[in-house]
């Protein structure tokens, strides 16, 4: 069975530092991943998303996202936070055609 | 567009009571989906609809959970009776078929006390 695991559960970072969130899956097959953000009181917004071709993923808000094969990964970067980022941030795996397997979630915090 | 529409925001019951959350899928998506968030579990996959038909309830926790979808533009769920371990927030999404783009709701905050 897919599973999605994103193993730090809370990061603060600095206003202007970079941010890195880690998401490593296991599936049997090359999956559809992606990255979700939810802000407090809100749905959850797709940030970006990786089918096939190139590797490195450009979504917006400025977020990048790496897809590693080899290491069943799909970190999540973005070169300088800025203090709206502070947010909850999901991986999911799709499978099947409707089937979105999520992360537990990383709480990202912004100091100034 | 407005986008995913949720009611209530916020529900506060007591155990035993009916409780039905609603949803208005985007115009024009006919996949709907609803979704449960704790703690403990994460976000979770309760139901999903294909043009208004459940195709996989398979994550519907037990039978006190029932989701109806009467038309293209409304679905509910609905939980009776309903029990504090069903506390959570429960988020409702929709999109095209074939288009893999989820848009989520701003989910309802259901206390169960």
């Amino acid at each position: 069975a897919q599973s999605v695991t994103q193993p730090d559960i809370h990061i603060t970072v600095s206003e202007g530092a970079s941010l890195e969130l880690r998401c490593n899956y296991s599936y049997g097959a090359t999956p559809y991943l992606f990255w979700y953000v939810q802000s407090p009181g809100q749905g959850l917004q797709l940030l970006l998303k990786y089918f096939s071709g190139d590797t490195l993923v450009q979504g917006i808000k400025g977020f990048e996202a790496e897809f590693k094969r080899s290491q069943s990964s799909f970190n999540l970067r973005k070169p300088s936070v800025h203090w709206s980022d502070a947010a909850e941030y999901f991986c999911a795996v799709g499978v099947d055609d409707y089937k979105l397997s999520f992360g537990a979630g990383t709480t990202v915090t912004v100091r100034a | 567009d407005a986008g995913v529409i949720q009611s209530p925001r916020h529900e506060v019951t007591e155990m035993g009571q009916e409780v039905t959350l609603r949803c208005k899928p985007i115009s024009g998506h006919n996949s709907l989906f609803w979704y449960r968030q704790t703690m403990m579990r994460g976000l979770e996959l309760l139901i999903y609809f294909n043009n208004n038909v459940p195709i996989d309830d398979s994550g519907m926790p037990e039978d006190r959970f029932s989701a109806k979808m009467p038309n293209a533009s409304f679905s509910t769920l609905k939980i009776q009776p309903s029990e504090p371990r069903d506390s959570a927030v429960y988020f409702c999404a929709s999109r095209r078929t074939g288009n893999e783009k989820l848009f989520f709701g701003s989910g309802t905050q259901l206390s169960v006390l």
